[in-house]
């Protein structure tokens, strides 16, 4: 158990919905990562926040928002789903920002788009 | 980041030695990482290797890295079953993690 959660586990939603999935961090950690892996493209990294600001933004579509609050938990938000979001989507946190701070990942959170 | 390569596919018999190659193409990558990723579950961090550093080992883990070349090698002694997993290799530019493809291992009894 790497101390970070995420919710929902699951999530089967049809084309053109939204969604909204949540990590909560390990405790103590400020920085948090969302990756989105599939089959076709690998892990991808999406953003990344610390201590509430964006830090860096990697392959994030338009379509996809996130943020992280003050009590440090944070939110990926996809809108006007497609087939191809279909993925899982990961969270991971570190307790600062940079290379030299090990990420720790959640169980992911399995997108099925209809 | 830029891509990250890695072999697909790794097959090895229980107790043989395991090498997954990776090779990288940022020459600034400060850090170079290993994670594993068994299924059903999110990736575990293996180990890293600082970009000053040509070697690295931790138990049964050894990291091998060729700066010149920008290329990562993992080893794993005395490879046992509980090893089948995704191994990752990683590397962090400005902020930004590239991962590769992760090599499939696969372990025979």
């Amino acid at each position: 158990d790497s101390g970070v959660t995420q919710t929902p586990k699951h999530l089967i939603t049809a084309t053109g919905q939204r969604v909204t999935l949540r990590c909560s961090p390990r405790s103590g950690d400020l920085s948090v990562y969302w990756y989105q892996q599939s089959l076709d493209q690998g892990l991808q990294f999406l953003i990344q926040y610390y201590n509430g600001e964006e830090r860096a933004k990697g392959n994030i579509l338009e379509r996809f928002s996130a943020q992280q609050f003050p009590d440090l938990h944070s939110e990926l938000n996809l809108s006007s789903l497609e087939l191809g979001d279909s993925a899982l989507y990961f969270c991971a946190s570190s307790a600062l920002s940079g290379g030299s701070y090990e990420q720790y990942f959640g169980p992911g959170t399995r997108l099925t788009v209809t | 980041g830029e891509d990250v390569e890695q072999s697909l596919f790794l097959s090895v018999r229980e107790g043989d030695s395991s090498v997954i190659n990776c090779t990288y193409t940022d020459s600034s990558s400060t850090y170079l990482y290993w994670y594993k990723q068994e299924p059903g579950a999110g990736l575990q961090l293996l180990t890293y290797i600082f970009s000053n550093m040509d070697m690295k080992q931790d138990q049964r883990l050894t990291v091998l890295l060729n700066k010149k070349d920008k290329h990562l090698s993992l080893r794993i002694a005395d490879t046992q079953t509980g090893d089948s997993a995704i191994y990752f290799c990683a590397e962090i530019v400005n902020y930004i993690p590239t991962f590769g493809r992760g090599t499939s291992l696969i372990v025979h009894p």
